[in-house]
Protein backbone atom coordinates (compact mmCIF):
# COMPACT_ATOMS: atom_id res chain seq x y z
CA UNK A 1 0.00 0.00 0.00
CA UNK A 2 1.16 3.55 -0.66
CA UNK A 3 1.72 6.06 2.39
CA UNK A 4 1.23 9.64 2.24
CA UNK A 5 2.44 11.00 -0.92
CA UNK A 6 4.21 14.53 -0.49
CA UNK A 7 5.65 16.48 -3.65
CA UNK A 8 7.63 18.46 -3.98
CA UNK A 9 10.25 16.79 -2.02
CA UNK A 10 12.57 19.93 -1.97
CA UNK A 11 12.23 23.49 -3.24
CA UNK A 12 14.04 26.63 -2.94
CA UNK A 13 12.82 29.81 -4.14
CA UNK A 14 13.42 33.36 -3.54
CA UNK A 15 11.59 35.46 -1.23
CA UNK A 16 8.40 36.83 -2.18
CA UNK A 17 7.31 33.91 -4.67
CA UNK A 18 4.78 31.58 -4.29
CA UNK A 19 4.87 27.91 -2.67
CA UNK A 20 2.64 24.92 -3.36
CA UNK A 21 3.23 22.09 -1.49
CA UNK A 22 0.96 18.87 -2.38
CA UNK A 23 -0.12 16.01 -0.51
CA UNK A 24 -2.24 12.59 -1.05
CA UNK A 25 -3.25 10.48 1.77
CA UNK A 26 -3.72 7.14 2.45
CA UNK A 27 -6.81 5.79 0.91
CA UNK A 28 -9.65 5.42 3.37
CA UNK A 29 -8.07 7.96 5.90
CA UNK A 30 -10.51 10.75 6.94
CA UNK A 31 -8.04 13.05 8.53
CA UNK A 32 -5.44 15.22 7.20
CA UNK A 33 -2.98 17.05 9.07
CA UNK A 34 0.00 19.48 8.11
CA UNK A 35 2.94 20.09 9.72
CA UNK A 36 5.76 22.27 10.05
CA UNK A 37 9.18 21.60 11.80
CA UNK A 38 12.15 23.36 12.68
CA UNK A 39 14.39 23.19 15.11
CA UNK A 40 14.00 25.91 17.13
CA UNK A 41 9.99 25.23 17.58
CA UNK A 42 9.95 21.42 16.59
CA UNK A 43 7.10 20.03 15.32
CA UNK A 44 3.89 22.27 14.85
CA UNK A 45 0.48 21.37 13.65
CA UNK A 46 -0.80 24.05 11.00
CA UNK A 47 -4.47 23.12 9.80
CA UNK A 48 -6.29 19.62 9.95
CA UNK A 49 -9.17 18.63 7.91
CA UNK A 50 -12.00 16.07 8.71
CA UNK A 51 -13.73 14.39 5.35
CA UNK A 52 -12.37 17.40 3.16
CA UNK A 53 -13.28 20.14 5.92
CA UNK A 54 -10.70 22.60 7.97
CA UNK A 55 -11.42 21.54 11.57
CA UNK A 56 -9.00 23.83 12.82
CA UNK A 57 -7.02 26.38 11.14
CA UNK A 58 -5.38 28.02 14.37
CA UNK A 59 -2.14 26.85 14.01
CA UNK A 60 -1.51 28.49 10.55
CA UNK A 61 1.00 31.12 11.16
CA UNK A 62 -0.31 34.16 9.51
CA UNK A 63 -2.43 35.74 6.15
CA UNK A 64 0.24 34.72 4.13
CA UNK A 65 -0.58 30.63 4.65
CA UNK A 66 -3.70 28.94 3.10
CA UNK A 67 -4.88 25.35 2.38
CA UNK A 68 -7.30 23.11 0.83
CA UNK A 69 -8.78 19.77 0.50
CA UNK A 70 -10.85 19.77 -2.53
CA UNK A 71 -11.64 16.09 -2.32
CA UNK A 72 -10.37 12.82 0.00
CA UNK A 73 -7.17 11.81 -2.10
CA UNK A 74 -5.53 15.51 -2.25
CA UNK A 75 -4.52 19.00 -0.30
CA UNK A 76 -2.62 21.92 -0.61
CA UNK A 77 -0.69 24.26 1.49
CA UNK A 78 0.04 27.71 -0.44
CA UNK A 79 2.44 30.20 0.83
CA UNK A 80 1.72 33.54 -0.57
CA UNK A 81 4.39 35.92 -0.43
CA UNK A 82 6.82 33.27 1.10
CA UNK A 83 9.78 34.69 3.34
CA UNK A 84 12.88 33.73 4.57
CA UNK A 85 11.53 32.28 8.02
CA UNK A 86 9.10 30.01 6.32
CA UNK A 87 12.32 27.67 5.84
CA UNK A 88 11.46 24.48 7.16
CA UNK A 89 10.22 20.96 6.82
CA UNK A 90 6.47 20.97 6.10
CA UNK A 91 4.77 17.27 7.01
CA UNK A 92 1.66 15.87 5.83
CA UNK A 93 0.02 13.05 7.83
CA UNK A 94 -3.37 11.30 7.87
CA UNK A 95 -4.75 9.46 10.21
CA UNK A 96 -8.46 7.11 9.87
CA UNK A 97 -11.35 8.21 12.34
CA UNK A 98 -11.08 5.39 14.52
CA UNK A 99 -7.56 5.61 15.51
CA UNK A 100 -4.86 8.36 16.78
CA UNK A 101 -2.27 6.85 14.59
CA UNK A 102 -0.75 9.41 11.78
CA UNK A 103 1.29 8.05 9.45
CA UNK A 104 3.44 10.59 7.79
CA UNK A 105 4.39 11.61 4.50
CA UNK A 106 8.48 11.99 3.55
CA UNK A 107 8.24 15.63 3.78
CA UNK A 108 8.47 19.00 1.97
CA UNK A 109 12.17 20.78 2.69
CA UNK A 110 11.40 24.62 2.19
CA UNK A 111 14.35 26.79 1.97
CA UNK A 112 13.67 30.43 0.47
CA UNK A 113 16.68 32.76 -0.10
CA UNK B 1 -4.32 24.02 26.31
CA UNK B 2 -2.68 20.22 26.06
CA UNK B 3 0.67 19.53 27.27
CA UNK B 4 3.00 17.43 26.42
CA UNK B 5 6.36 17.41 28.31
CA UNK B 6 9.43 14.97 27.41
CA UNK B 7 12.54 14.76 29.54
CA UNK B 8 15.77 14.71 28.50
CA UNK B 9 15.75 16.75 25.75
CA UNK B 10 19.28 14.84 24.47
CA UNK B 11 20.88 12.01 25.79
CA UNK B 12 24.07 10.74 24.55
CA UNK B 13 25.24 6.76 25.27
CA UNK B 14 26.95 4.20 24.03
CA UNK B 15 26.35 1.13 22.20
CA UNK B 16 24.76 -1.55 24.72
CA UNK B 17 23.41 1.06 27.27
CA UNK B 18 19.87 0.92 27.91
CA UNK B 19 17.52 4.47 27.97
CA UNK B 20 14.61 5.57 29.65
CA UNK B 21 12.81 8.24 28.09
CA UNK B 22 10.09 10.34 29.76
CA UNK B 23 7.01 11.79 28.24
CA UNK B 24 4.28 13.66 31.28
CA UNK B 25 1.04 15.02 29.83
CA UNK B 26 -2.09 17.03 30.40
CA UNK B 27 -4.99 16.36 28.64
CA UNK B 28 -8.60 17.30 28.57
CA UNK B 29 -10.55 13.87 27.83
CA UNK B 30 -7.15 11.81 27.39
CA UNK B 31 -8.10 8.70 24.64
CA UNK B 32 -4.60 7.62 23.87
CA UNK B 33 -0.26 8.31 24.34
CA UNK B 34 1.43 7.51 21.17
CA UNK B 35 5.64 7.58 20.34
CA UNK B 36 7.05 8.16 17.29
CA UNK B 37 10.80 7.72 16.08
CA UNK B 38 12.28 10.06 13.86
CA UNK B 39 15.51 9.77 11.82
CA UNK B 40 16.58 12.10 9.36
CA UNK B 41 12.66 11.99 7.79
CA UNK B 42 9.66 11.58 8.67
CA UNK B 43 8.45 10.24 12.04
CA UNK B 44 7.64 6.92 11.86
CA UNK B 45 5.25 5.15 14.30
CA UNK B 46 6.29 2.91 17.41
CA UNK B 47 3.70 2.33 19.94
CA UNK B 48 0.01 3.38 20.51
CA UNK B 49 -1.24 2.89 24.91
CA UNK B 50 -4.44 3.85 25.75
CA UNK B 51 -4.54 1.53 29.03
CA UNK B 52 -2.57 2.07 32.38
CA UNK B 53 -0.08 -0.42 33.93
CA UNK B 54 -0.01 -2.85 29.77
CA UNK B 55 3.26 -2.64 28.44
CA UNK B 56 3.53 -2.50 24.59
CA UNK B 57 6.74 -4.13 23.73
CA UNK B 58 8.48 -4.30 19.79
CA UNK B 59 12.00 -6.15 20.04
CA UNK B 60 14.29 -3.87 22.15
CA UNK B 61 11.63 -1.27 22.76
CA UNK B 62 8.82 -1.24 25.10
CA UNK B 63 6.75 1.62 27.12
CA UNK B 64 4.33 1.68 29.70
CA UNK B 65 1.64 4.23 30.56
CA UNK B 66 0.38 5.43 33.92
CA UNK B 67 -3.08 7.73 33.58
CA UNK B 68 -2.41 7.95 37.11
CA UNK B 69 0.21 9.84 37.46
CA UNK B 70 0.07 10.96 34.10
CA UNK B 71 3.16 9.53 32.12
CA UNK B 72 4.44 7.34 29.81
CA UNK B 73 8.30 5.74 29.53
CA UNK B 74 9.95 4.48 26.46
CA UNK B 75 12.22 1.95 27.02
CA UNK B 76 15.63 0.64 24.71
CA UNK B 77 17.79 -1.93 25.67
CA UNK B 78 20.97 -3.00 24.40
CA UNK B 79 21.26 0.30 22.64
CA UNK B 80 22.46 0.21 18.91
CA UNK B 81 23.52 2.71 16.24
CA UNK B 82 21.06 2.85 14.74
CA UNK B 83 18.43 3.92 17.24
CA UNK B 84 19.84 7.31 16.98
CA UNK B 85 17.14 9.47 16.60
CA UNK B 86 14.35 11.79 17.76
CA UNK B 87 11.97 10.24 20.07
CA UNK B 88 7.90 11.90 19.97
CA UNK B 89 5.73 11.31 22.56
CA UNK B 90 2.53 12.40 21.24
CA UNK B 91 -1.60 12.63 23.03
CA UNK B 92 -4.92 12.14 21.84
CA UNK B 93 -8.13 13.44 23.00
CA UNK B 94 -11.53 11.79 22.71
CA UNK B 95 -14.44 13.35 21.95
CA UNK B 96 -15.57 16.17 24.23
CA UNK B 97 -16.61 19.10 21.96
CA UNK B 98 -14.71 21.93 20.42
CA UNK B 99 -12.24 21.54 17.54
CA UNK B 100 -9.54 19.42 19.35
CA UNK B 101 -10.67 16.30 18.63
CA UNK B 102 -9.03 13.81 15.80
CA UNK B 103 -5.56 15.57 16.43
CA UNK B 104 -2.55 15.34 18.56
CA UNK B 105 0.04 17.54 20.53
CA UNK B 106 3.27 16.36 20.39
CA UNK B 107 6.43 16.87 22.52
CA UNK B 108 9.27 18.62 22.05
CA UNK B 109 11.17 15.14 21.66
CA UNK B 110 14.26 13.54 22.87
CA UNK B 111 17.31 13.39 20.89
CA UNK B 112 19.11 10.33 21.07
CA UNK B 113 22.74 9.61 20.22
CA UNK B 114 24.46 6.15 20.10
CA UNK B 115 28.03 6.20 20.22
CA UNK B 116 29.69 3.07 18.79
Amino acid sequence: DAGVIQSPRHEVTEMGQEVTLRCKPISGHDYLFWYRQTMMRGLELLIYFNNNVPIDDSGMPEDRFSAKMPNASFSTLKIQPSEPRDSAVYFCASSYSGTDTQYFGPGTRLTVL
Amino acid sequence: EDKVVQSPLSLVVHEGDTVTLNCSYEVTNFRSLLWYKQEKKAPTFLFMLTSSGIEKKSGRLSSILDKKELFSILNITATQTGDSAIYLCAVGRGYAGGTSYGKLTFGQGTILTVHP
